[in-house]
């Protein structure tokens, strides 16, 4: 598609299960992000992709976060051990690079929706 | 420590009348802003921007104010739809720190739109 793809859409797990979520962003943009969205707050910055730099992992919350980019197009976030509190939307957004004047704006998924029982 | 603060949760607005949603920010070094609008269950959208050596861009329906000296900028829509009904987010990067560097979003602002 011609979009950011996400699944699955919804997952329900049972609390300290491990769960992998799947981004594939748009065909040519070279920058990945995941962020996420708690009830009642705002997006919040876990982990940036640029091209073959090393990824900025400054915004996941504990060590049980981490995250893979393949080939510089596909990324698989996952969450071991999930707790309760991790419970959010996790939104995956790809973008191309501002460096070519570009604007550098976000095109995100759709989400993917996790509930941790 | 909230970086980008969309201090009012909701708006209500009378269609045809003007939207003004509000973001404050704390980080100096922020030099290009952005808003994006969100249904539910779909993912954010872009909507416009602004770099820090403008004062206003304006795109349609929508115009962006940055006050630079006070950490402020306004999304105006005017005239507001019902279809606007969404949440608007706030977001601002350092460009410093990276070509395609972080955005760091407020927590949105729910936009009503009275028909």
């Amino acid at each position: 598609g011609a979009g950011v793809s996400q699944s699955p859409s919804n997952k329900v797990t049972e609390k300290g299960k491990d769960v992998e979520l799947r981004c594939d962003p748009i065909s040519g943009h070279t920058a990945l992000y995941w962020y996420r969205q708690s009830l009642g707050q705002g997006l919040e910055f876990l982990i940036y992709f640029q091209g073959n730099s090393a990824p900025d992992k400054s915004g996941l919350p504990s060590d049980r976060f981490s995250a893979e980019r393949t080939g510089g197009s596909v990324s698989t976030l996952t969450i071991q051990r999930t707790q309760q509190e991790d419970s959010a939307v996790y939104l995956c957004a790809s973008s191309l690079d501002r460096r070519q004047g570009l604007g550098g704006e976000l095109f995100f998924g759709e989400g993917s929706r996790l509930t941790v029982l | 420590d909230q970086q980008v603060k969309q201090n009012s949760p909701s708006l209500s607005v009378q269609e045809g009348r003007i939207s003004i949603l509000n973001c404050d920010y704390t980080n100096s070094m922020f030099d290009y802003f952005l808003w994006y609008k969100k249904y539910p269950a779909e993912g954010p959208t872009f909507l416009i921007s602004i770099s820090s050596i403008k004062d206003k861009n304006e795109d349609g329906r929508f115009t962006v104010f940055l006050n630079k000296s006070a950490k402020h900028l306004s999304l105006h829509i005017v005239p507001s739809q019902p279809g606007d009904s969404a949440v608007y987010f706030c977001a601002a990067s350092a460009s410093f720190t990276g070509a395609n560097s972080k955005l760091t979003f407020g927590k949105g602002i729910t936009l009503s739109v009275r028909p």
